[in-house]
């Protein structure tokens, strides 16, 4: 089952901030967060394995809500750097860890 | 090192020719991973070999043909491929099981005309 990522695109002026959402209808083992950059590969981000937590990194975190089954990723004073398609990747309690399912991404438009 | 390195980066084959794609890695990861991307579309997988056995097809037609010759190295051997296969092909290598992050190659970029 292939999480839902909303929104679809987001455009910022250097310094605001985002919140990017991905959301499940399936019981959630881990949730992992790439960024992709126009003809590059898929960059690592964070990943969250346990209900309710949170990582960080640098102004880029991310929270984990079991309950919810979902996860969003929080952008602060955007850079940029930050510029790229942002996905996703889900992996669920009863398969093997390393069948990931990728959300749509969100495209993140950051301006001067 | 840090890289996982693939190789051709592009690539341009007929509809009748045999080609493979190769894709190397010196992180000591155990689990390699083939995902398939179309433009604008989040990646797919395809194949996953964790100690070099392969563990997960994805339900990929035969004319994908993977092997893992070592722990380092992943290959995808390609024949009688179809337009629709067009695609970028992503190499990925991490530590087997949940939690493993992935490290993604650049990629090949095949055409198939």
């Amino acid at each position: 089952q292939q999480p839902v990522q909303s929104p679809q695109a987001v455009i910022l002026r250097e310094g605001e901030d985002a919140v990017i959402n991905c959301s499940s209808s399936k019981a959630l083992y881990s949730v992992h967060w790439y960024r992709q950059k126009h003809g590059e590969a898929p960059v690592f981000l964070m990943i969250l394995l346990k209900g309710g937590e949170q990582k960080g990194h640098e102004k880029i975190s991310a929270s984990f809500n079991e309950k919810k089954q979902q996860s969003s990723l929080y952008l602060t004073a955007s850079q940029l750097s930050y510029s790229g398609t942002y996905f996703c990747g889900t992996s669920f309690k009863e398969t093997s860890g390393s069948r990931l399912t990728f959300g749509e991404g969100t495209q993140l438009t950051v301006n001067p | 090192d840090t890289e996982v390195t693939q190789t051709p980066k592009h690539l341009v084959m007929g509809m009748t020719n045999k080609k493979s794609l190769k894709c190397e890695q010196h992180m000591g990861h155990r689990a390699m991973y083939w995902y398939k991307q179309k433009a604008k579309k989040p990646p797919e997988l395809m194949f996953v070999y964790s100690y070099e056995k392969l563990s997960i097809n994805e339900s990929v037609p035969s004319r994908f043909s993977p092997e893992c010759p070592n722990s380092s190295l992943l290959n995808l051997h390609l024949h009688a491929l179809q337009p629709e296969d067009s695609a970028l092909y992503l190499c990925a290598s991490s530590q087997p099981g949940q939690g493993g992050k992935l490290f993604f190659g650049s990629g090949t970029q095949l055409s198939v005309l």
